[in-house]
């Protein structure tokens, strides 16, 4: 059960260096998310794309694009890194359902990237 | 604007016996509440859920409480296992996100043996 694969798993760039990072998930969702995890800062949302072709900025988007290449893929990248950007960046699919209370979503993550920028 | 707060960065119980981990959120208009458990080197993954028309969820060792009037959910793990020793993140989501999840910063738990 592959789930959600992110590739690489580290990385080091060095500052103005551009790079992707590459994620795609093998359940059909609909929904696909950039997360970066700072210490002390828990999980910030980066970008989001609810459906294939569409895509919206999350809480934190400053020096980031992304692609929803298709329904699997969804990619995030660094046009010119910052080491403001040091952090380890999860991709996430979500699944939707309606329960007692309304609509709620369920995350699941790849195993991260991370990601040094000197 | 922190809509969902862990206070406690970090607690340490031994094995055997109760860990609460505690969680307040400020929205009101959130109508779900999770909480992810994350290993080192490993995304996180979820645990357990319960939605605002309930004050418990039990699944388990886990049980997750919510007070509505005070804003506060904890997670109540017995026994507690070496095996429960991860980051905990509290989370939610409603109407007032947009049905997008909101996370807290996380809590340390460790299980001594």
């Amino acid at each position: 059960n592959a789930g959600v694969t992110q590739t690489p798993k580290f990385q080091v760039l060095k500052t103005g260096q551009s790079m992707t990072l590459q994620c795609a998930q093998d359940m059909n969702h609909n929904s696909m998310y950039w997360y970066r995890q700072d210490p002390g800062m828990g999980l910030r949302l980066i970008y989001y794309s609810a459906s294939e072709g569409t895509t919206d900025k999350g809480e934190v988007p400053n020096g980031y694009n992304v692609s929803r290449l298709n329904k699997r893929e969804f990619s995030l990248r660094l046009e010119s890194a910052a080491p403001s950007q040091t952090s380890v960046y999860f991709c996430a699919s979500s699944e939707v359902w309606t329960g007692s209370a309304g609509l709620v979503e369920k995350l699941f993550f790849g195993s991260g990237t991370q990601l040094s920028v000197l | 604007d922190q809509q969902v707060k862990q206070n406690s960065p970090s607690l340490s119980v031994q094995e055997g016996r109760i860990s609460i981990l505690n969680c307040d959120y400020t929205n009101s208009m959130f109508d779900y509440f999770l909480w992810y458990k994350k290993y080192p080197a490993e995304g996180p993954t979820f645990l357990i859920s319960i939605s605002s028309i309930k004050d418990k969820n039990e699944d388990g060792r886990f049980t997750v409480f919510l007070n509505k009037s005070a804003k506060h959910l904890s997670l109540h793990i017995v026994p507690s296992q070496p095996g429960d020793s991860a980051v905990y993140f509290c989370a939610a989501s409603g109407r007032g996100s947009n049905y997008k999840l909101t996370f807290g910063k996380g809590t340390l738990l460790t299980v001594n043996p």
